[in-house]
């Protein structure tokens, strides 16, 4: 069975401030991994997502994140933080053969302040 | 285009009453989701469809039907409300493709007193 824990419900930054998400996984196969963005009363909004080849994926927004099949990793970055950047930020995961169904995180609410 | 677009945005029930949760997509998608959200608890997928007439349950399906009679439409139904149904709802659609993004609409904030 599969399950992500992102480490930290709230993290706050400085604007200009480094972001840094965590996210791991346990997967019994390769995984396909996502990250979201969900801003107030919205839905969720797909912000990047790593399937094969590159573990260096760059998605909106200027954030990236690296799969690190070692660590079962599959942290969220962005060198500097912009107000614009406050949301919750969900990472989850599917299987080959899964339909797309996706086993979420419980989630990082992200505060930047001034 | 509309994408994902869930009907009511809001509604507020007594115990017992029922109600239905539709979703409507309009990027012909194959697969279809409903997803329940929790303070501290992510998305959970309560039931999931992956072609018309067919349904599945997920990780949270009782209390809930779901109906996909037309492929761009999944209705969620709850039968007798708890108030432990109080949520927020989500659907999603996504091709019928591995790997491929869900695509989610803006949710339904449903309070059962």
């Amino acid at each position: 069975a599969q399950s992500v824990t992102q480490l930290g419900s709230h993290v706050s930054v400085s604007e200009g401030a480094l972001v840094l998400l965590r996210c791991n996984y346990s997967s019994s196969v390769p995984p396909y991994l996502f990250w979201y963005v969900q801003y107030p009363n919205q839905g969720l909004q797909l912000l990047l997502k790593y399937t094969t080849g590159a573990t260096l994926v760059k998605g909106i927004n200027g954030f990236e994140a690296e799969f690190k099949k070692s660590e079962t990793s599959f942290h969220l970055t962005k060198p500097s933080a912009h107000m614009s950047d406050a949301a919750e930020y969900f990472c989850a995961v599917s299987t080959p053969g899964g339909y797309n169904k996706l086993i979420f995180g419980a989630g990082t609410r992200l505060a930047v302040h001034p | 285009n509309a994408g994902v677009t869930q009907t009511p945005k809001f509604r507020v029930l007594k115990t017992g009453q029922s109600m239905t949760l539709l979703c409507a997509q309009d990027m012909n998608h194959e697969y279809m989701y409903w997803y329940r959200q929790d303070p501290g608890m992510g998305l959970r997928l309560i039931h999931y469809s992956v072609g018309e007439g067919t349904t599945a349950k997920g990780e949270v399906p009782d209390g809930y039907n779901v109906s996909r009679l037309k492929k761009q439409n999944f209705l969620l139904g709850l039968e007798s409300a708890a108030p432990s149904q109080t949520s927020v709802y989500f659907c999603a659609s996504s091709l019928r493709r591995d790997n491929q993004p869900q695509h989610f609409g803006d949710g339904t904030r449903l309070s059962i007193l």
